[in-house]
């Protein structure tokens, strides 16, 4: 079955704008998590969502946001972007449970100029 | 609160030497545990993962790990490294009650000598 995806896969956007991204599980999964990867921070949790809902929210600001479809498919937005933004987002859907796999998408690689 | 600690950032190995990478964990509750390897420009990809049944766990690719509750520990072996072993390799702890809150170390890298 096809894994999960992520658009765009690159993006490049200047300080104070906003973007979104997108991600779509693999079909059936119910669970989607967004995580941030950087250098000097590592893999950090964002935020997951299960069903249409919030589940579980990373210490980020405000400024990230997330949502899901009825489809399960997710967003996620940030607003008045920071260079500090500059990371690597991933996605990754499993079928909801703690000890359930999570399946990661290639990533969307986001440049703050 | 649950945290991974990957001591060392980066280990090389020979081609056909062991491989042993190392995981502590912190967990207040019984943890699940989880390897995953991260390729160039690639999302991350399960190698292997605890969740309270055989202590020992065998993985993909020849890798497993073993669950010590006494060290807090899952460290990550393989007894051969091949070259395509070469990777950023990442454990992970989730517990009851996080839902699907993976919490990271910071990552090794592995790199294979011919």
């Amino acid at each position: 079955k096809a894994g999960v995806t992520q658009t765009p896969r690159y993006l490049i956007k200047t300080r104070g704008q906003q973007v979104t991204l997108s991600c779509s599980p693999i079909s059936g999964h119910r669970s989607v998590s967004w995580y941030q990867q950087t250098p000097g921070q590592g893999l950090q949790f964002l935020f997951e969502y299960f069903s249409e809902t919030q589940r579980n929210k990373g210490n980020f600001p405000g400024r990230f946001s997330g949502r899901q479809f009825s489809n399960s498919r997710s967003e996620m937005n940030v607003s008045t972007l920071e260079l500090g933004d500059s990371a690597l987002y991933l996605c990754a859907s499993s079928l909801g449970h703690v000890a359930e796999e999570q399946f990661f998408g290639p990533g969307t690689r986001l440049t703050v100029l | 609160a649950q945290s991974v600690t990957q001591l060392g950032s980066h280990v090389s190995v020979s081609e056909g030497a062991l491989v042993l990478l190392r995981c502590n964990y912190s967990s207040s509750v019984p943890p699940y545990l989880f390897w995953y390897v991260q390729y160039p420009n690639q999302g991350l990809q399960l190698l292997l993962k605890y969740t309270s049944a055989a202590t020992l766990v065998k993985g993909i690719n020849g890798f497993e790990a073993e669950f010590k509750k006494s060290e807090t520990s899952f460290h990550l072996t393989k007894p051969s490294a091949h070259m395509s072993d070469a990777a950023e390799y990442f454990c992970a702890v989730s517990e009851a009650g996080a839902n699907s809150k993976l919490t990271f170390g910071k990552g090794i890298t592995l790199s294979v000598r011919p």
